[in-house]
């Protein structure tokens, strides 16, 4: 049983295309976050929400923007994609926002995204 | 000046040595450090954390914490081929009634037999 799935593993698209990333966590946790891995393999966090709500908004360009239907997914869309999104973006999640040392995160397998 | 920095490596150790993998970290204020260890291709998994001063064993890692020298560090015993991957250290910001995790760039640890 996976705990925190995202779809589609690999994405491959032109730039300016739009794209979604979708993530499911089963593991019951109330926190969900999206961090971006770029080459250099620097994981810098993006969003975070609970329970549905928005908590965390990095600065991030706005053509990204994450939906949570529901605390048990949190999906990221992308439009007009650029170069310089290649990256590989890990969904995480966590029970509790503010008990993180006893609620580490829990990563997703990663989505590479490859703008061409 | 980056809020968690890490040697990128790689660090090259044989098998059975200790490796050891430092951090340092810029805000002071911190409370909580975690190492998470990667390997090529995958996603990051939890091996420790601590938020007291000095060093916290679990099997083969120790992690050590000095937070007047804002210095984390992992030691890894009797390392094996096994344990060569990226390993990257956490640091929480506690702020606004939520966490946020800021990673280090990560160390590259290579054990070869």
């Amino acid at each position: 049983d996976t705990a925190v799935s995202q779809t589609p593993k690999y994405l491959v698209t032109q730039m300016g295309n739009d794209k979604s990333i979708k993530c499911e966590q089963n593991l019951g946790h109330d926190t969900m976050y999206w961090y971006k891995q770029d080459s250099k393999k620097f994981l810098k966090i993006m969003f975070s929400y609970n329970n549905k709500e928005l908590i965390i908004n990095e600065t991030v360009p706005n053509r990204f923007s994450p939906k949570s239907p529901d605390k048990a997914h949190l999906n990221l869309h992308i439009n007009s994609l650029e170069l310089g999104d290649s990256a590989v973006y890990f969904c995480a999640s966590s029970q509790d926002k503010t008990a993180i040392d006893n609620s580490p995160l829990h990563f997703g397998n990663g989505t590479r995204l490859t703008v061409t | 000046q980056k809020e968690v920095e890490q040697n990128s490596g790689p660090l090259s150790v044989p098998e059975g040595a200790i490796a050891s993998l430092n951090c340092t970290y810029s805000d002071r204020g911190s409370q909580s450090f975690f190492w998470y260890r990667q390997y090529s291709g995958k996603s990051p998994e939890l091996i420790m954390f601590i938020y007291s001063n000095g060093d916290k064993e679990d099997g083969r890692f120790t992690a050590q914490l000095n937070k007047a020298s804002q210095y984390v560090s992992l030691l890894i015993r009797d390392s094996q081929p096994s344990d060569s991957a990226t390993y990257l250290c956490a640091v929480n910001r506690f702020s606004g009634g939520y966490n946020k995790l800021i990673f280090g760039a990560g160390t590259r640890l290579a054990v070869h037999p």
